[in-house]
């Protein structure tokens, strides 16, 4: 099956700093998607980008589908960012393959 | 607008017990999904479904059934629990119908955990 792989793996962050989140992917994907589960594990959907840019607030995405790679940059990062990010692609019809995630700690 | 919503939050089983996780979504999608997700990974495909009365299987569908009987709910079964199956188990839907909202986008429930003693 496809391979997708997050770096870095762990993330420790002075409040206020910015970070970019890398995911590559071994094939050619029909969409991906960008989650963010928080420290009590609910996952929450930060982007649906299967290519090009999107921004939502602090945070924004891009998707060079061609060169298999994602990245999600976040902003003046807080506190309440600190979490796992997961990327997730799709390849065939339905399912989702899940990166490991990056584990982000933000210290106040 | 509930979205997607998963009984029980918490369960404990002892080994050889069964048990089904119900999950239901309110947004008329099309597809739903079971995934699991161990500690330290990433969330891996059990079963799914795309339409009422489908069912497939995923990446690790051994050990488990499941029935979507009505569009809005599918369900988890465990038929002889084992300690593998301690897991966080996550729903999943995607794909209205609805015009000027079709996407492929899936939207998780808050998530069963499930430990087997």
């Amino acid at each position: 099956g496809i391979q997708v792989e997050q770096s870095p793996p762990d993330l420790i962050l002075q409040e206020g700093a910015n970070s970019t989140l890398r995911c590559n992917f071994s094939d050619s994907v029909n969409n991906l998607q960008w989650f963010h589960q928080n420290p009590w594990g609910q996952l929450i959907n930060l982007f649906y980008i299967p290519s090009g840019t999107k921004q939502n607030g602090r945070l924004s995405a891009t998707t060079v589908a061609t060169e298999r790679y994602s990245l999600l940059y976040i902003s003046s990062s807080q506190t309440t960012d600190s979490g796992v990010y997961f990327c997730a692609v799709r390849t065939g019809a339905n399912n989702l393959f899940f990166g490991t995630g990056t584990r982000l700690t933000v210290i106040p | 607008n509930a979205g997607v919503t998963q009984t029980p939050k918490f369960r404990v089983l002892k080994t050889g017990q069964s048990m089904t996780l119900l999950c239901a979504q309110d947004m008329n999608h099309e597809y739903m999904y079971w995934y699991r997700q161990d500690p330290g990974m990433g969330l891996r495909l059990i079963h799914y479904s795309v339409g009422e009365g489908t069912t497939a299987k995923g990446e690790v569908p051994d050990g488990y059934n499941v029935s979507r009987l009505k569009k809005q709910n599918f369900l988890l079964g465990l038929e002889s629990a084992a300690p593998s199956q301690t897991s966080v188990y996550f729903c999943a839907s995607s794909y209205s119908l609805n015009p000027g909202a079709i996407s492929y986008e899936q939207y998780f429930g808050p998530g069963t955990r499930l430990t087997v003693t």
